[in-house]
Formats: structure tokens, sequence, C-alpha cells
């Protein structure tokens, strides 16, 4: 089955670590992103790619990084630079890079710093 | 910034009875509304992307419009049943990126 695999489900740092979350896609799909959730607020942007090698900052890019070596494969880094961590992650992937697509989500991520 | 905003929050309905909420966005730069049904402990699906004002698609039981001069769409769940019962997101799209809204959780009561 095609689809988006975020690992793991809950991950526990402490504060001043970097952590790095997983996000691999087997739809052979183009663009990939970057969401972060918290309470009462939309999932917000921080970072997306539209094609192996290259990505861009979103809203909230501060205090995060991203690589995208493989098509499939687009892992976030949270440094000790973001100052509020604790977060649900989510990734997603769409078909094409430009133009109108639904997006496809994984599972999600949640990241508890303390 | 772009400002989406759904209402309401949240949302408690009887099973059987009909329901709808809101998605207001901006009326300008406008390429499509998405919506999305998160379900808990799943990933969010797609249910929607509209792209024409005075669209309405429709999906078993649920149906949406769109107003895209005065910035609305509405999301309405006929008979509601407790399988509906998740958070239903919506997305502006004003060119590649989707900016959504805080969501409104719907909870289903037998």
């Amino acid at each position: 089955d095609g689809g988006i695999t975020q690992s793991p489900k809950y991950l526990f740092r402490k504060e001043g670590q970097n952590v790095t979350l997983s996000c691999e896609q087997n739809l052979n799909h183009d663009a990939m992103y970057w969401y972060r959730q918290d309470p009462g607020q939309g999932l917000r942007l921080i970072y997306y790619s539209q094609i192996v090698n290259d990505f861009q900052k979103g809203d909230i890019a501060e205090g995060y990084s991203v690589s995208r070596e493989k098509k499939e494969s687009f892992p976030l880094t949270v440094t000790s630079a973001q100052k509020n961590p604790t977060a649900f992650y989510l990734c997603a992937s769409t078909p094409g890079t430009g133009g109108i697509h639904e997006q496809y989500f994984g599972p999600g991520t949640r990241l508890t710093v303390t | 910034i772009l400002n989406v905003e759904q209402s309401p929050q949240s949302l408690h309905v009887q099973e059987g009875d009909s329901t709808n909420f809101t998605c207001s966005f901006p009326s300008s730069n406008f390429y499509a509304l998405h919506w999305y049904r998160w379900e808990t402990a799943k990933s969010p699906e797609a249910l929607f992307v509209m792209t024409l004002n005075g669209d309405e698609k429709k999906k078993g039981r649920i149906s949406a419009t769109l107003n895209t001069k005065e910035g609305y769409s509405y999301l309405y769940i006929k008979g509601s049943q407790p399988e509906d019962s998740a958070t239903y997101l919506c997305a502006f799209q004003g060119a590649q990126k989707l900016v959504f809204g805080q969501g409104t959780r719907l909870t289903i009561n037998p």
C-alpha cells in the first residue's frame, strides 16, 4: 500500500538536544511538506520541498532544518534553537509541484521536550 | 498574514441530525479551497478540493459549497453517524502553499 510513514509516533527529548523526525513516502510524489500543530491553532507550514536537493522555508522555519537527498525522504531536524519544540508534527506530500493537488498526510509524530 | 477561520471550534450533534460548519478565507488571490477530515489517531484525509465560485461537491452524506467572492465555504453532513466524529479542516490555497484553519471538532452523540 502506498502512503506516508512517520516515525516514531512519540518522541521525548531533553531541552538542548537536536532531534530528527523521519518522513518517508512511496507515492512517488514530487513535493513534500512539514507542518506543526499546536492546540487551538491550524496546521502551520515549517518547510517544503518541490524537488530533490531543494527546499523552501515556510511560515515558521526558525529553529528547524530539513534535507531532501532522496525523492522519498524528507527528514525534519528540530534544533535546540527552536524555543517551543513540543508539538505535533505532520508530514505531507503532493503529486505535483504546481497547480492544485490534495495533500496526503502521514500519521504524525508527537514531540515532547522537557 | 492570511487568516482562515473555522466556526464553530467544536460541535456536539445527536446521531441522525444534520449539521454544518463554516470556513472563512480571503477573497483575493484564490486558487482553491480544501476540506480534510481528521479522525483521532489517523492521518488527515482529503474530502474535497474546490476551485470555482458556486462549486458544490458531494461525497455520500457530506457536501460542501464554495463562495469565493465573499470568502466562505460550508461543509454539510446529513444524518450524522458516529463515524463522522472527527476534526474537519479547511485550507485556503492562494499559490503553492496551503493556509489551514484551526478546525471544527465534531462529536456525534449516539
